[in-house]
């Protein structure tokens, strides 16, 4: 079955500790896309990437990272630098760039920092 | 003035009933809009996407008024299953990338 997977589910992190989510795709697609949810609040685009070996950043970047070494993976890193990293993170993909082409979700992961 | 308002509800609506949501948006530049369906504590996924001329998807209909800039959803017959919130998702080819509303929650109630 082709979709997006995500792992680990639940994460748990102490701060100061840096920690990296995973996000593979076996869609085919060129563009990846890392988003973060608050309650209450809208998905924020944290990075993107529209091809290997090249992303962008979104609103949110600081205090993450990212690489794109592969066409079907897209992990992000937290790290300490980021002062609220509680939250839930969305990988999505979709076939090309973000304007016409539905973007696909994966399941999440759900932060938290202890 | 928010790029995105939408009412965050909740509508609390009896199975049956026709449920709308409106949700305005402050970019006129905005080219491409959609409506996403997320589940508690579940991923987004694409109910519809909103074209000029207003589309229908069964008991779904979606519509864009780019003069007063907002969406609309329409439910008609509303079914317990559609209890979820929904989000109005724009694109703006200047910005390059989507913009989600926060959502409005809805519970359909037997």
């Amino acid at each position: 079955d082709g979709g997006i997977t995500q792992s680990p589910k639940y994460l748990f992190r102490k701060e100061g500790q840096n920690v990296t989510l995973s996000c593979e795709q076996n869609l085919n697609h060129d563009a990846m896309y890392w988003y973060r949810q608050d309650p209450g609040q809208g998905l924020r685009l944290i990075y993107y990437s529209q091809i290997v070996n090249d992303f962008q950043k979104g609103d949110i970047a600081e205090g993450y990272s990212v690489s794109r070494e592969k066409k079907e993976s897209f992990p992000l890193t937290v790290t300490s630098a980021q002062k609220n990293p509680t939250a839930f993170y969305l990988c999505a993909s979709s076939v090309t760039g973000p304007g016409t082409d539905t973007q696909y979700f994966g399941p999440g992961t759900r932060l938290t920092v202890l | 003035r928010k790029e995105v308002e939408q009412d965050p509800g909740p509508f609390n609506v009896p199975e049956g009933a026709t449920v709308a949501f409106n949700c305005t948006y402050s970019n006129s530049a905005s080219q491409s809009f959609f409506w996403y369906r997320q589940d508690c504590r579940k991923e987004p996924k694409l109910l519809m996407s909103v074209y000029s001329s207003g589309n229908e998807d069964g008991r779904f209909t979606a519509q864009l008024n780019r003069a007063s800039q907002y969406i609309s959803l329409l439910i008609r017959d509303s079914k317990l299953s559609d209890s979820a919130t929904y989000l109005c998702v724009f694109f703006s080819g200047s910005a390059r990338q989507l913009t989600f509303g926060s959502g409005t929650q809805l519970t359909v109630l037997p």
